[in-house]
């Protein structure tokens, strides 16, 4: 079966300290990789979405980024965190050409 | 575009009562419906889904029909428990080839003891 693990759990970190979030699939082949991030108040923004190594596309520009360096590894990163990227970030994958999205455990990031 | 259209919560219930929570939607051609439940301090979880027209998706007590002549999806669950509070998402995936869903902003459900 598949599984996705995300890491770190929770993170506080200084304003304009980096960032790096993990996320790994697990029991599946070129997946679709996406990133949510999730504010206060509930709604999901899609940050960054990827149908394959190397193929990375961002919906809202902002100091975030995104890579792919392996089929089922997706990173979220920053070079300098801003107060505003406070929140729970949420990894999540489908199957490529599949209908279903399946979410991460987040991640919750405190910029202090 | 696509969008998903979910009532304003909280939605306050005292256990072992009934619950409705609506969801329209707004699509080209025959999306696939989804609801997702999120406890405090989780990720998202798969509920419950349904592909074509008139399916039912059902999954610990939770139930929702697929009605494209009223573009809704709406949850139900005949006796909810404590143990149900949490978040309530509708999202869809277009039959269109993107594989990018639309949610809905959420509801969050509280159950009183």
């Amino acid at each position: 079966s598949q599984t996705i693990h995300q890491w770190p759990a929770t993170l506080v970190q200084p304003v304009g300290s980096p960032l790096s979030l993990e996320c790994t699939v697990e029991g599946t082949s070129n997946p679709n990789l996406y990133w949510y991030r999730q504010a206060a108040g509930r709604g999901l923004q899609l940050l960054f979405y990827s149908v394959g190594i190397g193929q990375i596309s961002s919906e809202v520009p902002q100091n975030l980024s995104a890579s792919r360096p392996q089929d089922r590894q997706f990173i979220l990163s920053s070079k300098k965190l801003l107060l505003s990227d406070s929140g729970f970030y949420l990894c999540a994958w489908s199957v490529s050409g599949g209908n279903t999205i399946y979410f991460g455990e987040g991640s919750w990031l405190t910029v202090v | 575009g696509d969008s998903v259209t979910q009532m304003e919560g909280p939605v306050t219930l005292s256990e072992e009562a009934c619950l409705t929570i609506n969801c329209t939607y707004t699509a080209t051609g025959y999306p696939s419906l989804f609801w997702y439940v999120q406890y405090p301090g989780e990720g998202l979880q798969l509920l419950l889904k349904a592909t074509k027209a008139d399916d039912k998706g059902s999954n610990k007590g939770f139930e929702a029909t697929y009605r494209k002549e009223t573009t809704s999806f709406h949850l139900e669950k005949g006796s909810v428990q404590v143990s149900d509070s949490a978040v309530y998402f509708c999202a869809l995936t277009s039959s269109g080839g993107s594989y990018i869903p639309t949610f809905g902003r959420g509801t969050s459900l509280i159950v009183h003891p």
